[in-house]
C-alpha cells in the first residue's frame, strides 16, 4: 500500500499560469480532501469529495476547481495562479478501520507562485 | 461558531522531560477528537482518536485525555525524545463543511 500519493512535490508558477495537482489513494476510501497549509493558519479545507462523483466546497474554495476522476483519484486545479495561492497543499482520505476512522495525508505539494 | 483552540502555540523542552499540550473546542455536535503529529516537511500522521465515551487513550509515550463535559483534551508526552520535535494538531469531528475542525497546532521543539 502506497497510501496517499501526491504529484508534483514542488512547483513554481508565474502569476496567471494554470496547473493541476494530482492525488491518488490505494486504500479504497470513499472520502477525499484537499487542504492548504500556511504559516500560522493551520490546515484549511479547500474542497472535499464524500464519494465518487460528488464534490463540495470547503472553507477556502475560491480560485480552485476539483475533479473526482474515480474512487482513487482526486485532482485540484488552479486555473489562473495568484501569489496568494503560494502554500503547501495536502491531499487526504478517510477510511473506517473497525469502529474508528483514520484520516491519511499525502506528503504535500509545495507551490510557489511568483 | 465551531472552533478548536490549542495552547501553547510553541513549546521548547529538554530531551527526557515530559510535556502536556492543550486543546479546547466548541464544536457541536461532537463525534470524535483526534491528535495528529506533523513532522517538518511531511503530512500529518494520526496519533489517537477518541470518541465521546473515551477518557484516555495511549499510543506509546503519547497519552491523550478527553473531558467531553468541559470540552477539553490534552496530549501528554512522556520522556521526550528528539524525534518528538514536530507540530501537534488537534482535530474535532462534528463541525465544519466536511465535519472536521482543525486547530492551528502546537509547535514542539525538543532540545538535547
Amino acid at each position: 500500500n502506497a497510501g496517499v500519493t501526491q504529484t508534483p512535490k514542488f512547483q513554481v508558477l508565474k502569476t496567471g499560469q494554470s496547473m493541476t495537482l494530482q492525488c491518488a489513494q490505494d486504500m479504497n476510501h470513499n472520502s477525499m480532501y484537499w487542504y492548504r497549509q500556511d504559516p500560522g493558519m493551520g490546515l484549511r479545507l479547500i474542497y472535499y469529495s464524500a464519494s465518487e462523483g460528488t464534490t463540495d466546497k470547503g472553507e477556502v474554495p475560491n480560485g480552485y476547481n476539483v475533479s473526482r476522476l474515480n474512487k482513487r483519484e482526486f485532482s485540484l486545479r488552479l486555473e489562473s495562479a495568484a501569489p496568494s495561492q503560494t502554500s503547501v497543499y495536502f491531499c487526504a482520505s478517510i477510511g473506517s478501520e473497525g469502529v474508528q476512522e483514520t484520516q491519511y495525508f499525502g506528503p504535500g505539494t509545495r507551490l510557489l507562485v511568483l | 461558531k465551531n472552533q478548536v483552540e490549542q495552547s501553547p502555540q510553541s513549546l521548547i523542552i529538554l530531551e527526557g522531560k515530559n510535556c502536556t499540550l492543550q486543546c479546547n473546542y466548541t464544536v457541536s455536535p461532537f463525534s470524535n477528537l483526534r491528535w495528529y503529529k506533523q513532522d517538518t516537511g511531511r503530512g500529518p500522521v494520526s496519533l489517537t482518536i477518541m470518541t465521546f465515551s473515551e477518557n484516555t487513550k495511549s499510543n506509546g509515550r503519547y497519552t491523550a485525555t478527553l473531558d467531553a463535559d468541559t470540552k477539553q483534551s490534552s496530549l501528554h508526552i512522556t520522556a521526550s525524545q528528539l524525534s518528538d520535535s514536530a507540530s501537534y494538531i488537534c482535530v474535532v469531528r462534528g463541525g465544519g463543511a466536511d465535519g472536521l475542525t482543525f486547530g492551528k497546532g502546537t509547535h514542539l521543539i525538543i532540545q538535547p
